[in-house]
């Protein structure tokens, strides 16, 4: 089973800034699929970027997916004041699993 | 507008049965998979199980297998879990999501509000 390995567990960040979490597989990720989610607090998952790259529906374009193989970024590009929460990875080559989640909080 | 409406979850003890559903409309119910992910207080995420569009192939975690059933009901666009054996660790708010594609292992483009199951004495 591929493992993901979400970093850093928490990032402290000011609106306007940039912020880029990490994700990394324990192998690589077939056919880059790989997934990331944004959580607040309170509320269910809401898909952000599949296929490592590509934006879901409504997605801002201030969020950006990139990686292949087994290293992925998740970069927003200038933090509103939505955008603290949890992020997940998850990739759904084989299986579905998640990472452990990076808390994106208020500085 | 997709929703997914999950029902069912409640407190139970250990040892028990529940049977969670979740109600789909907005979207052709059968022409894709729906999964169940669950998240316990205050942890991460955790891929339950995925059934895909026609029913015909169905996943499990490791930590659910021979304990939940997943099935699905295209007559009536649900989605089911039945959970036997439940343990202090199956406690979790429980998420329905809808696959991206008919196989199960899409990426998950709709989540429902959840359903909160405890498992206590």
């Amino acid at each position: 089973e591929i493992v993901l390995t979400q970093s850093p567990g928490t990032l402290s960040l000011s609106p306007g800034e940039r912020a880029t979490l990490s994700c990394r597989a324990s192998q690589s990720v077939s056919g880059n699929y790989l997934a990331w989610y944004k959580q607040r607090l309170g509320q269910a998952p809401r898909l952000l970027i599949y296929g490592a790259s590509s934006r879901a529906t409504g997605i801002p374009d201030r969020f950006s997916g990139s990686g292949s193989g087994t290293d992925f970024t998740l970069t927003i590009s200038r933090l509103e004041p939505e955008d603290f929460a949890v992020y997940y990875c998850q990739q759904y080559g084989s299986s579905g699993t998640f990472g452990q989640g990076t808390k994106l909080e208020i500085k | 507008e997709v929703q997914l409406v999950e029902s069912g979850g409640g407190l139970v003890q250990p040892g028990g049965s529940l049977r969670l559903s979740c109600a789909a409309s907005g979207f052709t119910f059968s022409s894709y998979a729906v999964t169940w992910v669950r998240q316990a207080p205050g942890k991460g995420l955790e891929w339950v199980s995925g059934i895909s569009g026609t029913g015909a192939t169905t996943y499990y975690a490791d930590s659910v297998k021979g304990r939940f059933t997943i099935s699905r009901d295209n007559s009536k666009n649900t989605l089911y879990l039945q959970m036997n054996s439940l343990r202090v660790e199956d406690t979790a708010v429980y998420y329905c999501a809808k696959d991206s594609r008919l196989r199960i292992f899409g990426c998950l483009d709709s989540w429902g509000q959840g359903t909160l199951v405890t498992v206590s004495s």
